[in-house]
Parts: structure tokens; C-alpha cells; sequence
């Protein structure tokens, strides 16, 4: 069965206390995988995807990674505007562009 | 670039009763989605749509959800009649073309309380 799983489910950091957080998952043919960013009350906004395992991409102080069976999103000296729940999705093979989202990890930086 | 519209942003409703929520696509976009989440959950696909077509609805309760997305663009999902579990927000989101590489762009959701 095709999975997303995110960890940790909420994470709070000081400001510059820098992290990480986890996206498995369990898909048959990885076509990519997405990072979005959800503030409260708004939909998520696209973030950044990641074609193959060992793949980087970099945006501000966010960077993600993904290998065959997890990606990362490193936060490097967060900030408080960073706060945010962030989505990790994945398309399934051959459904035309029908994502799978994990729960989602809930950022909280406070000054 | 105009982003993607819905309305109404916030729908309280008793149960049994019908709501509608509209949706407004990026100009161009072929392919429009919309998902259901729930409180501390990922947002799960409802409905796709390609063009005025249904690619996928295997997740859509069909005995009270209809969605139909006229001349191919703007789109309306119906929930008759509603249930308490339906409370959640409801994201429409459109893409250039349903492949698997294109990103999504989300609109600001519908948040839809049933009492």
C-alpha cells in the first residue's frame, strides 16, 4: 500500500536552533516528491521537488534531500516566520498526478 | 498571476443540510483537484478532474459528494446531505497538466463546520 509517514508529528525550536525533519514513504515507481508549506488558515504553498535520490535543493534556510526511501528538510537557523506545518506529498505512479500527503510536521520557532 | 479562488472561505452548517463550494483554477490549468483535510491531518484527494472530464474519483463519497467542473474550468463540489465527519477544509488546487511532475497550486480552502 502506498504510504507517506512524517516525523515528528509537532517540533519546537528556539530561534537559530537548527533541525530536521522526516518524510517516509512506501510507493511503487517514485515519480517525485513534494514539499509544501501550510501557514494556519491558508492552502499549502509549493516548496520545492525532488526527482531522484540524492537530489539537494536549497531555498532560503530550507534545504531538502531525498534518498529512495525518506527525504529531509533541513531548517538551518530558523526563524520565527519559519513557523508553519510542512507537507511532504508523493505522486502515485501512473495516476495522473494524484498526490499521497503525510500528516504533515507542525514548526513552532519562537524568538 | 491570479492564484487560485474559492468561496465561500468559511460554511457553518447543520447536519442533513446541502452546501456548495465553488472554484476558480489558475487560467490554463487543465487539471483541477480537490482534497479534504481534516484537523491535523494531510489533505486527501477527493476528486481530478482533466479538463471537463473525471480522471479519478475513487475517494469521493458518492452517495452525498458530487463535484462537476463546467466547460473546464471553474468547478463546484456539492456534499447532500452533510454528516458531523464532513467537518474539515476543503482545498481545491490546479495544475498545468494532470502529470506527475507538475506541481499543485492550492487555493486558501473552504472551512466547512457541520453541527
Amino acid at each position: 500500500e502506498d504510504q507517506v509517514t512524517q516525523s515528528p508529528e509537532a517540533l519546537r525550536l528556539q530561534e537559530g536552533e537548527s533541525s530536521s525533519l522526516n518524510c517516509s514513504y512506501t510507493v511503487s515507481g517514485l515519480r517525485g516528491l513534494f514539499w509544501y508549506r501550510q501557514d494556519p488558515g491558508k492552502g499549502p504553498e509549493f516548496l520545492f521537488t525532488l526527482y531522484s535520490a540524492g537530489e539537494e535543493k536549497e531555498k532560503e534556510r530550507l534545504k531538502a534531500t531525498l534518498t529512495k526511501k525518506e527525504s529531509f528538510l533541513h531548517i538551518t537557523a530558523p526563524k520565527p516566520e519559519d513557523s508553519a506545518t510542512y507537507l511532504c506529498a508523493v505522486p502515485i505512479y501512473n495516476q495522473g498526478g494524484k498526490l499521497i500527503f503525510g500528516q504533515g510536521t507542525e514548526l513552532s520557532v519562537k524568538p | 498571476e491570479a492564484g487560485v479562488a474559492q468561496s465561500p472561505r468559511y460554511k457553518i452548517i447543520e447536519k442533513r443540510q446541502s452546501v456548495a463550494f465553488w472554484c476558480n483554477p489558475i487560467s490554463g490549468h487543465a487539471t483541477l483537484y480537490w482534497y479534504q483535510q481534516i484537523l491535523g491531518q494531510g489533505p486527501k484527494l477527493l476528486i481530478q478532474f482533466q479538463n471537463n472530464g473525471v480522471v479519478d474519483d475513487s475517494q469521493l463519497p458518492k452517495d452525498r459528494f458530487s463535484a462537476e467542473r463546467l466547460k473546464g474550468v471553474d468547478s463546484t463540489l456539492k456534499i447532500q446531505p452533510a454528516k458531523l465527519e464532513d467537518s474539515a477544509v476543503y482545498l481545491c488546487a490546479s495544475s498545468p497538466s494532470g502529470s506527475s511532475y507538475n506541481e499543485q497550486f492550492f487555493g486558501p480552502g473552504t472551512r466547512l463546520t457541520v453541527l
